[in-house]
């Protein structure tokens, strides 16, 4: 399968602070991917689409000017937690679109752990 | 985002047992149906994608989809505890957005 990572794997911030995240896609080119939250023991959520070389499209309720997502590389996408503060600890999940052999499937970066203190 | 349902777990069951794990979608125009497993503190892996009614198997995994009824169902035969996780059902929508459900968690009893 195709492979995405995340970095950082985990990180601890202050509240206030801003979090940069990056999501790679290793071996394939992605045209679109896609940031999802997960809180304890509840499914994912999808944050936004994040579309190379345009601006990204967030989903109802979450807020743009707090999530800033760039887009600026078919193998790139990051995310910025700005003014980060607890109530945003959560684990953040990418994803990326491949398109092969016919199909289209998203495949999941292993994740960011976000604590905010 | 459309809606995506499961049954309601936890799910428990011996190893070697079968596990059926059930998901229901609102949006009766989906076309693209995926199973993910999950382990804790771990981000989702794909297990399975089916896009037309009737069974796919792949190894110990069997996908059954009936799009007449908004159905989804994946069976996991001959149950391991590695198989203990959380399972996600997910529905894609023409956007390529997908709708998650809340996830079974299954547990599978040496």
């Amino acid at each position: 399968g195709a492979v995405v990572s995340q970095h950082p794997s985990w990180v601890i911030c202050k509240s206030g602070t801003s979090v940069k995240i990056e999501c790679r896609s290793l071996d394939f080119q992605a045209t679109t991917m896609f940031w999802y939250r997960q809180f304890p023991k509840q499914s994912l959520m999808l944050m936004a689409t994040s579309n190379e070389g345009s601006k990204a499209t967030y989903e109802q309720g979450v807020e743009k000017d707090k999530f800033l997502i760039n887009h600026a590389s078919l193998t790139l996408s990051t995310l910025t937690v700005t003014s980060a503060h607890p109530e945003d600890s959560s684990f953040y999940i990418c994803s990326a679109r491949a398109e092969r052999g016919g199909t289209d499937t998203q495949y999941f970066g292993p994740g960011t752990r976000l604590t905010v203190l | 985002q459309k809606e995506v349902e499961q049954n309601s777990g936890p799910l428990s069951v011996p190893e070697g047992a079968i596990a059926s794990l059930n998901c229901t979608y609102s949006d009766r125009g989906s076309q693209s149906f995926f199973w993910y497993r999950q382990y804790s503190g771990k981000s989702p892996e794909l297990i399975m994608s089916i896009y037309s009614n009737g069974d796919k198997e792949d190894g110990r995994f069997t996908a059954q989809l009936n799009k007449a009824s908004q159905y989804v169902s994946l069976l996991i035969r001959d149950s391991q505890p590695s198989d203990s996780a959380t399972y996600l059902c997910a529905v894609r929508s023409n956007d390529y957005k997908l709708s998650f459900g809340a996830g079974t968690t299954v547990t599978v009893r040496a």
